[in-house]
């Protein structure tokens, strides 16, 4: 159980276009859904915290015009990288907390994004 | 003061010892505490939560809990080559925050054969 999936797994866009990256939770109802960033060699960065049916709320410095975090249902949210940049390559991964569960996080695979 | 640290890697262990991670934090109400284990290019994999006071056993794995002391460790018995991954703690508080994790900075493990 508490499987999370992400698609696409990996994507390659120009410069200035917009990419969506769908989180979806399998097998489990997610309470809240947040979604990271990941450079080389660096930890995670949370970018946002995504509650269903209500407006992300985003961390200090994280763009929210740029980053739009739409969160469907209790097992699907997506994050759209608008107008994307070389700089905005990197790792985005979600992850998924059970409705009953006790906070654990579940992460999903990761989406590799390179912009060129 | 960072929130989440860990003890500085890497770590190198031969194959069949005990791996022995530690992490300290410095917020007195956090509630839940997670390791996570992370291989080159892949998304953390959670292999450990602990909630309470004590020893949690799973497996090879150990997880210990001091809330005194706010420190949480990560034992790995008879460690494998498989093992070599980084692991990241990682803190939940209350209130407002409830539910994001804080996560140390990682430890790098490499168990050679």
């Amino acid at each position: 159980g508490a499987v999370v999936s992400q698609h696409p797994s990996r994507v390659i866009c120009k410069s200035g276009t917009s990419v969506k990256i769908e989180c979806r939770s399998l097998d489990f109802q997610a309470t809240t859904m947040f979604w990271y960033r990941q450079f080389p060699k660096q930890s995670l960065m949370l970018m946002a915290t995504s509650n269903e049916g209500s407006k992300a709320t985003y961390e200090q410095g994280v763009e929210k015009d740029k980053f739009l975090i739409n969160h469907a249902s209790l097992t699907l949210s997506t994050l759209t990288v608008t107008s994307a940049h070389p700089e905005d390559s990197s790792f985005y991964i979600c992850s998924a907390t059970h409705l009953t569960g006790r906070n654990e996080q579940y992460f999903g695979p990761g989406t590799r994004l390179t912009v060129t | 003061q960072k929130e989440v640290e860990q003890n500085s890697g890497p770590l190198s262990v031969p194959e069949g010892a005990i791996a022995s991670l530690n992490c300290t934090y410095s917020d007195r109400v956090s509630q839940s505490f997670f390791w996570y284990r992370q291989y080159s290019g892949k998304s953390p994999e959670l292999i450990m939560s602990i909630y309470s006071n004590g020893d949690k056993e799973d497996g090879r794995f150990t997880a210990q809990l001091n809330k005194a002391s706010q420190y949480v460790s990560l034992l790995i018995r008879d460690s494998q080559p498989s093992d070599s991954a980084t692991y990241l703690c990682a803190v939940t508080t209350g209130g407002t925050s409830y539910g994001k994790l804080t996560f140390g900075q990682g430890t790098i493990l490499t168990v050679h054969p």
